[in-house]
């Protein structure tokens, strides 16, 4: 089992609609969690980060966290064109310290149709 | 307050040829990253520098070296470039301060051409 695991998509979604975004991870003791934006041919842009069990809300982005059942979503309310990238899901890794080490999903595909 | 930059944004080389990609940071983070980013692969880290004077191998190490020159840069080498690096090259800081908060932050990478 990859330590994190995201549905490489595609995922296609109209304009207007909610985009649900998952990601789900191995190690138990993770206690950070990150979504990154990637525009093709571009830079990971940091969206979202969660620590805590629940939902957090930023703007039209929603990260949830479910620590007992091992995974995170992201939901994009409104999705827009401009909202067409790869999404990737990061975690950190058991005993990183003070390193600051992350472990990278290897990203969905979100398409927004107008 | 520029971010993470790295140099350069392009380059070309022979198989055997060397070179060294730069990254500074104006953060004051403490921990920087070297990942690749190749289609399919995900990002992968080849070396890490978890604070000024220390260095670790990552999960894809073999080919390459580094250098953390102080806290602002860290740089990547490679000694004997191979068509298998060819790649895009991210450098990423964090504050990894010990909490929980340890966002990173990329910069704009480089794309590589080994031929």
């Amino acid at each position: 089992q990859k330590e994190v695991e995201q549905n490489s998509g595609p995922l296609s979604v109209p304009e207007g609609a909610i985009a649900s975004l998952n990601c789900t991870y191995s190690d138990r003791v993770s206690q950070s969690f990150f979504w990154y934006r990637q525009y093709s041919g571009k830079s990971p842009e940091l969206i979202m980060s969660i620590y805590s069990n629940g939902d957090k809300e930023d703007g039209r982005f929603t990260a949830q966290l479910n620590k007992a059942s091992q995974y995170v979503s992201l939901l994009i309310r409104d999705s827009q064109p401009s909202d067409s990238a790869t999404y990737l899901c990061a975690v950190n890794l058991r005993g990183s310290g003070n390193t600051g080490k992350l472990i990278f999903g290897q990203g969905t595909t979100l398409q927004v149709k107008p | 307050n520029a971010g993470v930059t790295q140099t350069p944004k392009f380059q070309v080389l022979k198989t055997g040829q060397s070179m060294t990609l730069q990254c500074a940071q104006d953060m004051n983070h403490n921990s920087m990253y070297w990942y690749r980013q190749d289609p399919g692969m995900g990002l992968r880290l080849i070396y890490y520098s978890a604070s000024e004077g220390t260095t670790d191998k990552g999960e894809v190490p073999n080919g390459y070296n580094v250098s953390r020159l102080n806290k602002r840069e860290f740089s990547l080498r490679l000694e004997s470039a191979a068509p298998s690096q060819t790649s895009v090259y991210f450098c990423a800081s964090s504050a990894a301060s010990g909490g929980p908060n340890n966002e990173q932050f990329f910069g704009p990478g480089t794309r590589l051409t080994v031929l």
